[in-house]
């Protein structure tokens, strides 16, 4: 199984300010790493699938990067609505696996 | 628009069955492999099966295999999870969800769950 690990566990921000998620495979998934956000309450939402590519509807204030076992979303300036939980999920090897999730909080 | 809508979600003894269903709309449904996808505050997400677009092939995690059957009625764009034999740790938020782009592996859409509890 290839394990998905993110960090930071929770990340504070300002708004305004940049944001840096990590999400790291246990073995390459070449660029088959998806992006979800979710709010409380609610379901995740695809933002970034392919490593890079945005979803329908997501702003270009986040983006993705990364190839193989390591790979970063930005927010490029953190809006009030952006402060949830992320994951990143890898959908190259069986069976499909999440990471535990960055939580990202005002600070 | 896109919806996806879960149902069947109960209270359910150790070793019982349930059926949970998904009807979809907005898109056209047997273009789509289609997930089901389960939360809990302590496991996080965990994929559980996903069936192809004709149903031809299906695939389960590991911790479900033997004991959950999945299903779609292309007829009545609808998605179906067979659960028996059920587990407290099968207790959890289940999600059915659209592949992005139709057998890629990651989730363009999801409805806002069905909850499972198993419990005696």
């Amino acid at each position: 199984e290839t394990v998905m690990t993110q960090s930071p566990a929770t990340l504070s921000g300002s708004p305004g300010e940049r944001a840096t998620l990590s999400c790291r495979a246990s073995q390459s998934v070449s660029s088959k790493l998806a992006w979800y956000q979710q709010k409380p309450g609610q379901a995740p939402r695809l933002l970034i699938y392919g490593a890079s590519t945005r979803a329908t509807g997501i702003p270009a204030r986040f983006s993705g990067s990364g190839s193989g076992t390591e790979f970063t979303l930005t927010v490029s300036s953190l809006q009030s609505e952006d402060f949830a939980v992320y994951y990143c999920q890898q959908y190259d090897n069986w069976p499909l696996t999440f990471g535990p999730g960055t939580k990202v909080d005002i600070k | 628009e896109v919806q996806l809508v879960e149902s069947g979600g109960v209270v359910v003894q150790p070793g019982g069955s349930l059926r949970l269903s998904c009807v979809a709309s907005g898109f056209i449904f047997d273009d789509f492999t289609m997930y089901w996808v389960r939360q809990t505050p302590g496991k996080g997400l965990e994929w559980v099966s996903l069936i192809s677009w004709n149903g031809g092939s299906s695939y389960y995690a590991d911790s479900v295999k033997g004991r959950f059957t999945i299903s779609r009625d292309n007829s009545k764009s609808s998605l179906y999870l067979q659960m028996n034999s059920l587990r407290s740790e099968d207790s959890a938020l289940y999600y059915c969800a659209k592949d992005s782009s139709k057998d890629s592996g990651s989730f363009s859409r999801w409805g806002r769950g069905t909850l499972v509890t198993v419990s005696s």
